[in-house]
């Protein structure tokens, strides 16, 4: 079956870094997402990834190792704001994004 | 209308009534989807379109239906609600279907009682 791995919650202080990690177990793989959602909000988009390596994006960046079949988000400088759930997510042979079950991050001043 | 928008936010029906939840999408995106989301679970597909005309079942379809008229809207209709059908449900849409962020609308927290 397909498999998306991801810590349930992770804590932080303010100002810090913090790295998510996402493991997975899909039938193909056409590129990994994440998306922030904050409470009672829509997931929004923060990366993509296809290829092997490190994405950077302001505070934020994403890293893909395809052969390990693992991902992580670091976010930089934390702030208050960044208290979310964090979503890893796959897109799978047939072009369907297969979902982890989150990462709660709860940023503490 | 900017972006993605799902009707109504919120909705408590009664188990056994029909619920149709209305997504509309003014980016002219040719893929659209329906998902669930539930506590403690990824997000689900329900059922998804990739153009105009075209339909396709995702990992939970049963109890649903879903149509695709024109490129703007996409309904998802629950022929006979049951209590498991209460969820979170996002609609959301992307330029084509792969390789490409989607957007998601707010939101349909429905409560079937």
């Amino acid at each position: 079956g397909q498999n998306i791995d991801q810590p349930t919650e992770m804590t932080a202080t303010e100002g810090a870094i913090v790295q998510i990690n996402c493991t997975y177990q899909t039938s193909g793989f056409n590129g990994l997402f994440w998306y922030q959602q904050h409470a009672g909000e829509a997931p929004t988009f923060l990366s993509y990834n296809v290829l092997d390596g490190l994405e950077e994006k302001g505070r934020f960046s994403s890293f893909l190792s395809r052969s390990k079949g693992y991902s992580y988000l670091l976010l930089k400088e934390l702030q208050m704001k960044d208290s979310a759930s964090y979503l890893c997510a796959v897109m799978d042979s047939n072009y369907q994004l297969i979902w982890g079950a989150g990462t709660k991050l709860i940023i503490k001043p | 209308i900017a972006g993605i928008t799902q009707a109504p936010t919120s909705q408590i029906l009664a188990a056994g009534r029909r619920m149709t939840l209305r997504c509309t999408q003014d980016m002219r995106h040719n893929a659209m989807y329906w998902y669930r989301q539930d506590l403690g679970l990824g997000l689900r597909l329900i059922h998804y379109s990739n153009t105009a005309g075209t339909t396709g079942k995702g990992e939970v379809p049963d109890g649903y239906s879903v149509s695709r008229a024109n490129t703007d809207d996409f309904p998802l209709t629950l022929a006979s609600a049951v209590p498991s059908q209460t969820s979170v449900y996002f609609c959301a849409s992307s330029p084509r279907g792969g390789g490409t962020e989607a957007f998601f609308g707010q939101g349909t927290r429905l409560t079937v009682v």
